[in-house]
């Protein structure tokens, strides 16, 4: 069964740095997003990505993060310059149409900001 | 605005007991669709259903069945027959024809105990 894949699973970083988080959607999926889930708390929408540009995205998406397609089949998360409250779960998801559809996720990074 | 509650925060049942989950939804919209996932302590988020605002019907699968209630706002969860496998954090979740992105709840987490 097609599913997203996330990479790495675990990342630790220090403070100030910049990651890039990694993730191959469905192949034949158009729509890209990301969510994160701070620890114990509920999942949270970052962004989306269609047609190789943002269609939405939440006041948590602020200048610090960036979304790309660099190819056919990655999807990447970029975070600048990371503060220590950016440590979550990272997920993934995509979809095959915008509506009436549901997501898939990935099964997640952890980012870990030391 | 969206809104997805979860009321409760943690369950615990014993084996073979029905459990219900309770989901509680706010939009404006028109056409909205209604998700349950499960998150597994593994971390990942894992699909269960879709239902859209038109179809109203309960659905069963397998141990698995939700009851949808428009008059109610409410889209509930039930396991039947629960096993330990069943433990993990569920959330609910909803999207609206403003946008994509999906509003999930806090999530209620289940402990199936043998």
């Amino acid at each position: 069964e097609p599913e997203v894949t996330q990479t790495p699973s675990h990342q630790v970083t220090q403070m100030g740095q910049e990651v890039i988080l990694r993730c191959v959607p469905i192949s034949n999926h158009l729509y890209f997003y990301w969510y994160r889930q701070i620890l114990g708390q509920k999942v949270e929408f970052l962004v989306s990505f269609y047609n190789n540009e943002i269609s939405e995205k939440s006041e948590i998406f602020d200048d610090q993060f960036s979304v790309e397609r660099p190819d056919g089949s990655n999807f990447t998360l970029k975070i600048r310059s990371t503060k220590l409250e950016d440590s979550a779960m990272y997920f993934c998801a995509s979809s095959d149409r915008e509506w009436d559809t549901e997501a898939f996720f990935g099964q997640g990074t952890r980012l870990t900001v030391v | 605005a969206q809104k997805v509650t979860q009321a409760q925060t943690e369950i615990s049942v014993v084996e073979k007991e029905d459990v219900t989950l309770d989901c509680v939804y706010e939009t404006r919209d028109t056409t909205y669709y209604l998700f349950w996932y499960k998150q597994p302590p593994s971390g990942e988020l894992v699909f269960l259903i879709r239902r859209n605002s038109f179809d109203e019907q309960n659905e069963i699968s397998g141990r698995y069945s939700w009851n949808f209630q428009k008059s109610t706002s409410s889209f509930n969860f039930t396991i039947t027959a629960s096993q330990v496998v069943d433990s993990a954090v569920y959330f609910c979740a909803l999207s609206g024809n403003a946008g994509n992105q999906f509003y999930f709840g806090t999530g209620t987490s289940l402990t199936v105990i043998p």
